[in-house]
């Protein structure tokens, strides 16, 4: 199940700097696209969200754009610190389908000092 | 902030053990959610549950696997004969009915499950 992907296993990124992570996914029925930010031994936190009647939202330090012809998303942090490495897991799903999750593979974002 | 929560974090269990994993959603939310994460692997979707039943399940929620609100605050994912291949982080997560945010599930810190 290839639906949501995230090509990207890792990210190395200066205190400072923009970090940019990318997701395609496949299904156009997916009407809603969450990013979750997971730490070891902890479970996913919610970070930012996009419904696909839009193709931004911005939250703080963080930006999701969403482009529906690409099939593709990314979440810009900027700056980014170093509290900030984690696991960055991008998900999909749709009204037709209760709202179920399916998750990319994530990438490790190391953010250093 | 209100927050789910799971218990236990850690069970060891022998192969054909049954184990049941529990979980207290937000307290006003409506929608929960059993997910799964076996290592190295992407989070895969279980089960849906609302208004008192099974909304959706996924082919790995088979006969083996069941859940229940016994009350108004738990819910329970019940593994009745554990297989080597269950052992993964099992991760609960509820959502509000209403509002901006329905669409968003927040999760637990989860179960780490290892069948042994």
């Amino acid at each position: 199940d290839q639906q949501v992907k995230q090509n990207s296993p890792s990210l190395s990124v200066q205190e400072g700097r923009i970090s940019i992570l990318n997701c395609d996914y496949t299904n156009s029925m997916f009407d809603y696209f969450l990013w979750y930010k997971k730490y070891p031994a902890e479970g996913p936190t919610f970070l930012i969200s996009i419904s696909s009647i839009k193709d931004k939202n911005e939250d703080g330090r963080f930006t999701v754009f969403l482009n529906k012809s690409a099939k593709h998303l990314s979440l810009h942090i900027v700056p980014s610190q170093p509290g900030d490495s984690a696991v960055y897991f991008c998900a999909a799903s749709n009204a037709g389908n209760n709202r179920k999750l399916i998750w990319g593979l994530g990438t490790s974002l190391a953010v250093n000092p | 902030e209100p927050e789910v929560t799971q218990t236990p974090s850690h069970q060891v269990t022998q192969m054909g053990q049954e184990v049941i994993l529990r979980c207290v959603p937000i307290s006003n939310h409506l929608y929960f959610y059993w997910y799964r994460q076996i290592l190295g692997q992407k989070v895969e979707f279980l089960v849906s549950f609302y208004n008192n039943e099974i909304s959706e399940k996924s082919e790995i929620f088979d006969d083996q696997f069941s859940v229940e609100r016994p009350d108004g605050s738990n819910f329970t994912l019940k593994i009745r004969s554990t297989k080597l291949e269950d052992s993964a982080m099992y991760f609960c997560a509820s959502s509000p009915a209403l509002g901006t945010k329905k669409e968003t599930q927040y999760f637990g810190p989860g179960t780490r499950l290892l069948v042994l």
